[in-house]
């Protein structure tokens, strides 16, 4: 069983649609995040959420919208996507927040055309 | 405030050595490591701790100076396994998010 599971694992979309990414973890944990990884490898925090509740949103254009029904469950939707928006998404959780370990789902790329 | 790794890139043979630096300009509370596999997700490798400690994973190994603001992770007789991305997370109290750094390509070759 797979611990944090996202899907899809490839998205190929044009500029100004709309696309959600799910993510759901079986592990127990109470926090989940997204984090954006661009070209250059960089790993940056977009979203965290704690018990469904965001604890942490970055400078993050209003275009993304995460969604946590439960805490086991957190879907990002985004919408009127852009060319700077192609990146992998990874999803992640942790047992508690603040610096715990994390484990990461396998990532999902978006390639915006 | 992102941590600054070093070096950004490093090509070893099987068997050599390496050590990578992760540096912060803030007092720092704990240190992460991760080994991001190409096409794969970050995978957790150890934690520190403020309070110098050193851990072992495998022959990995880390250290942690408070005082420097740093944490270095040495890697002693690589193996194959061992390429990757490594990223260092940081943060400057407990209850703070990780910050990571930008990531050290580390290629194993035969």
């Amino acid at each position: 069983d797979t611990a944090v599971s996202q899907t899809p694992k490839y998205l190929v979309t044009q500029m100004g649609n709309d696309k959600s990414i799910k993510c759901e973890q079986n592990l127990g944990h109470d926090t989940m995040y997204w984090y954006k990884q661009d070209s250059k490898k960089f790993l940056k925090i977009m979203f965290s959420y704690n018990n469904k509740e965001l604890i942490i949103n970055e400078t993050v254009p209003n275009r993304f919208s995460p969604k946590s029904p439960d805490k086991a469950h957190l879907n990002l939707h985004i919408n009127s996507l852009e060319l700077g928006d192609s990146a992998v998404y990874f999803c992640a959780s942790s047992q508690v927040a603040g610096a715990n370990v994390l484990t990461f789902g396998a990532g999902s790329r978006l390639t915006v055309l | 405030q992102q941590p600054v790794q070093s070096p950004q890139a490093v090509i070893l043979r099987e068997g050599e050595d390496a050590v990578i630096n992760c540096s912060s300009s803030k007092a720092l509370y704990s240190v992460h490591w991760y080994r991001q596999k190409h096409g794969e997700a970050p995978v957790f490798l150890m934690i520190l701790l403020k309070g110098g400690e050193q851990k072992g994973h495998e022959k990995i190994s880390a250290s942690f100076n408070e005082k420097k603001q740093q944490s270095s992770l040495y890697l002693t007789a690589s193996q194959l396994s061992y390429s990757g991305t490594y990223f260092c997370g940081s943060n400057n109290n407990a209850g703070n998010m990780l910050t990571f750094g930008g990531g050290t390509r580390l290629m194993v070759k035969p």
